[in-house]
């Protein structure tokens, strides 16, 4: 069945740093959702990729989706402690409906 | 707009027990479903609903059953709880417009199967 990977698991960074997460897809995607949740809390939808190549921002936060639409990556420059939390990718299930969701990147801040 | 609403947020069973984990959701919504999340393991699908009267299995349906009579409503029935039913679990909704990808989380049901 499909598979969705996303490394790192966990990545530290010193506050103010650079962070990085991807995501890869044993299929091609018609779409990539990103989702974050915070220590304690749900999942909460950040954005939707569909193009391929297509590059989204929000504020800190860029999003790409790979020109062959198997890979995504979110990208969050200067990080701050609101950040923390843990990043999951999610495409569609291949021949049914629902998300398959990646296992998630802990973002840990040191301040 | 409460969104999408779970109860109980905490509960202990004994193994052999049975429950409903409860979900509605006040946004019309077609689309809604439930995933287990795990350490580790990320989020997993378990049963989902693309309208009233219409439900299927997800990636992990073993051991839970689900009805949606309703559009609002979309409860999860754990039939005869084991210890590997020990999670969080989360229901979530979305437009079907948006291809049920735009999810929308309840905040959780915290499961504990001694």
């Amino acid at each position: 069945g499909q598979q969705v990977m996303q490394i790192p698991q966990y990545q530290h960074v010193q506050e103010g740093e650079d962070f990085t997460t991807y995501c890869n897809s044993s299929t091609t995607l018609s779409n990539i959702q990103w989702y974050k949740q915070r220590p304690g809390g749900h999942p909460v939808f950040l954005i939707q990729l569909v193009k391929s190549g297509e590059v989204k921002k929000q504020k800190r936060l860029t999003f790409q989706f790979g020109e062959a639409k198997k890979n995504s990556s979110l990208h969050i420059t200067a990080t701050q402690t609101t950040d923390v939390g843990t990043y999951f990718c999610a495409g569609p299930r291949g021949g049914a409906d629902g998300l398959t969701f990646g296992k998630g990147t802990h973002l840990i801040i040191q301040p | 707009n409460a969104g999408v609403t779970q109860t109980p947020k905490f509960q202990v069973l004994k193994t052999g027990q049975s429950m409903t984990l409860q979900c509605a959701q006040d946004m019309n919504h077609e689309y809604m479903s439930w995933y287990r999340q795990d350490p580790g393991m990320g989020l997993r699908l378990i049963h989902y609903s693309v309208g009233a009267g219409i439900t299927d299995q997800g990636e992990v349906p073993n051991g839970y059953n689900v009805s949606r009579s309703t559009t609002e409503d979309f409860p999860l029935r754990l039939l005869s709880a084991a210890p590997s039913q020990t999670s969080v679990y989360f229901c979530a909704s979305s437009r079907a417009d948006s291809g049920a990808n735009v999810l929308t989380f309840g905040a959780g049901s915290r499961l504990t199967v001694l």
